[in-house]
């Protein structure tokens, strides 16, 4: 089966400027997760989706990022505007109807450097 | 809430040497518990994982976690390594009931030295 699929691969912007992260995962996961990687650090969840619902963005800095997933199927995390503490990779991971026992299938990230 | 700390950043050891990636937990629930794997340039990936019964649980390729309760650990070993293990390593834990997210360490960077 295809794996979590995840574009740009890098991206290289200024501060205050804006970007989107896409999302493709697995067919047939219901749920999707978005999770920022900062260097030197485990990856934090931002943001979950049921199908094309949201199930947990407590720690979305709401201000800044977004994201959607509107036909339950792929998804964009767009962050505007852009600060230097946003350089991180950014993982997108999908599971069978959000049971972690299966384990979370993750996409090979977007790096995202901002100077 | 959970959290995870792995003590070491970084571990260097000889190839063909045992090693330990130690893991701690806390939590005021039960929980599950997970080793994830990250190679160069991949995503991550699941090594093995603790749900219940035995604390002793292995992964296919050599690697092995024993949950311990009293001590809330979950450290990660191997008897003997090759350079293919050259790998961040995460620990992670979910709550088992409710709201299931996997909460991760920090990583710990496995070297690998011929």
């Amino acid at each position: 089966e295809a794996g979590v699929a995840q574009s740009p691969r890098y991206k290289i912007i200024e501060k205050r400027q804006s970007v989107a992260f896409w999302c493709n995962p697995i067919s047939g996961h219901a749920t999707l997760y978005w999770y920022q990687q900062i260097l030197g650090q485990g990856p934090k969840l931002l943001i979950q989706f049921q199908n094309n619902g949201v199930v947990d963005d407590s720690q979305l800095p709401k201000d800044r990022f977004s994201a959607e997933r509107l036909k339950g199927v792929d998804s964009t995390l767009k962050i505007q505007p852009a600060k230097l503490e946003d350089s991180a990779v950014y993982l997108c991971a999908s599971s069978l109807e959000g049971s972690v026992t299966h384990g979370y299938t993750f996409g090979s990230g977007t790096r995202l450097t901002v100077v | 809430a959970q959290s995870v700390t792995q003590l070491d950043s970084q571990v260097p050891v000889f190839e063909e040497a045992p090693v330990e990636l130690r893991c701690n937990y806390s939590s005021s629930v039960s929980v599950y518990l997970f080793w994830y794997v990250q190679y160069p340039n991949q995503g991550l990936q699941l090594l093995l994982k603790y749900l219940s019964g035995s604390t002793l649980v292995e992964s296919i390729n050599g690697f092995e976690a024993e949950f311990n309760k009293s001590q809330t650990s979950f450290h990660l070993r191997k008897p003997s390594v090759h350079i293919s293990d050259t790998a961040e390593y995460f620990c992670a834990v979910s709550p088992i009931q409710g709201a299931q997210k996997l909460v991760f360490g920090q990583g710990t960077r496995l070297t690998i030295n011929p």
